[in-house]
């Protein structure tokens, strides 16, 4: 069966850390991958797209790596501080290029 | 630029009662989708639109669940009868191509 799996447990990192965010699937084969991000009692925002063709991804302080052989994508958030914590989700494009497929998300709290 | 707006952000309805959730899309973006967020399934994409016509409807749960876009500027999400198990956060979102998607605040449904 298809799989999007990020870690269901909260990741609490120091203030200047770097987080890393997992996305594992299994049963695809997305053309892209995309992050978003969820505060609480609002919607997703947008983050950052990867190709399947490209292997690493930046944004200010944003990473996103992508490996299809793994079937695995991280996410990097660097120097990271206490409003970068939110739940990360990551999302596949199936169905053909039009729809999205999430994963559950993963909470991140950065403490000072 | 105003987001996508979604109405009523809140609804408390009894069981059985016909629930209608709005979206109004960012203007001149062609694909519009509903997603419901809930703990235990995530988030989960109903239906979406593409230039007013419905494109995919595989998500939507049950017969109980319908959703029209008479127009560019305006969709609606209905529930009738409603059930206590329908209670989540409905989202909608839209996007320019199949992404990425911009999302409202959503409706938080709760039907006792």
């Amino acid at each position: 069966s298809q799989k999007i799996e990020q870690n269901s447990e909260a990741l609490n990192i120091q203030e200047g850390k770097t987080a890393t965010l997992t996305c594992n699937y299994t049963n695809y084969s997305p053309a892209y991958l995309q992050w978003y991000r969820q505060d609480p009692g609002r919607g997703p925002v947008f983050l950052l797209l990867i190709r399947e063709n490209e292997k690493e991804k930046r944004k200010e302080r944003l990473k996103v790596t992508f490996d299809t052989t793994l079937k695995q994508s991280l996410f990097h958030i660097t120097a990271s501080q206490p409003a970068d914590s939110a739940t990360y989700l990551c999302a596949l494009l199936t169905g053909g290029g039009n729809k999205l497929t999430f994963g559950t998300g993963t909470q991140l709290k950065v403490e000072l | 630029d105003a987001g996508v707006i979604q109405s009523p952000r809140h609804e408390v309805t009894e069981m059985g009662q016909e629930v209608t959730l709005r979206c109004k899309p960012i203007s001149g973006h062609d694909y519009l989708f509903w997603y419901r967020q809930t703990m235990m399934r995530g988030l989960e994409l109903l239906i979406y639109f593409n230039n007013n016509v419905p494109i995919d409807d595989s998500g939507m749960p049950e017969d109980r669940f319908s959703a029209k876009m008479p127009n560019a500027s305006f969709s609606t999400l209905k529930i009738q009868p409603s059930e206590p198990r329908d209670s989540a956060v409905y989202f909608c979102a839209s996007s320019p191509g199949p992404m990425p998607q911009h999302f409202g605040d959503g409706t938080r449904l709760s039907i006792l």
